[in-house]
């Protein structure tokens, strides 16, 4: 089945150590999305590639990079981890505009 | 600033009775407008969406009505089922500026048995 594959689903990492979390798809999308969710608020979109241009989000941290090597594959590094960064990440992907496919997530935890 | 606003965090319904979930929105260059089932531990699935053409969309038990002069949407769940308890996303999008999607905070809904 077509899908978006999110790796590791639990990551645990320390203060201030670097983590790189993964997104993969099989769905040929142009479009991959990082969001970051905290418990009881919104899903909210860190940045996202078209093809292999990359749109930051103007109130994202610089603490958080992205790498899309190619059409199918997807990163999320965060460079120094705080532990306001504890939370659930999201990989989505779309076509163009319109329904976006969600991954099952990474819960990190940062100790 | 909130543009997709669900401002009810949880609702709780009798199995075999209508669920309400209410979302509203500020933003009016919203066109397209779709409601996402998130369970515990994974991620959101896509549930039904409506374009802003339109002001009713149905897909089984599930029926979006849009009103875009109350900039507001609702999505009905009838008849409720167990199945259904999970977290909701409204989330809108403005199509001709780009494929990004504003989430609201979504609402928990409990269907008793």
């Amino acid at each position: 089945d077509a899908m978006v594959i999110q790796n590791p689903r639990y990551q645990v990492t320390q203060f201030g150590k670097p983590v790189t979390l993964s997104c993969s798809q099989t769905l040929n999308h142009n479009v991959m999305y990082w969001y970051q969710q905290k418990s009881s608020q919104a899903p909210k979109l860190l940045f996202h590639y078209y093809d292999k241009d990359f749109n930051n989000e103007a109130d994202t941290p610089d603490n958080f990079q992205s790498r899309r090597p190619n059409t199918s594959f997807c990163f999320l590094d965060i460079r120094s981890p705080g532990l306001g960064d504890a939370a659930m990440y999201l990989c989505a992907t779309s076509r163009v505009a319109g329904r976006q496919f969600f991954g099952p997530g990474t819960r990190l935890t940062v100790l | 600033d909130q543009q997709v606003k669900q401002n009810s965090p949880s609702l709780s319904v009798q199995e075999g009775r209508i669920s309400i979930l209410n979302c509203d929105y500020t933003n009016s260059m919203f066109d397209y407008f779709l409601w996402y089932k998130k369970y515990p531990a994974e991620g959101p699935t896509f549930l039904i969406s409506i374009s802003s053409i339109k002001d009713k969309n149905e897909d089984g038990r599930f029926t979006v009505f849009l009103n875009k002069s109350a900039k507001h949407l609702s999505l009905h769940i009838v008849p409720s089922q167990p199945g259904d308890s999970a977290v909701y996303f409204c989330a809108a999008s403005d199509t001709g500026a780009n494929s990004k999607l504003t989430f609201g905070k979504g609402i928990t809904l409990s269907v008793r048995p």
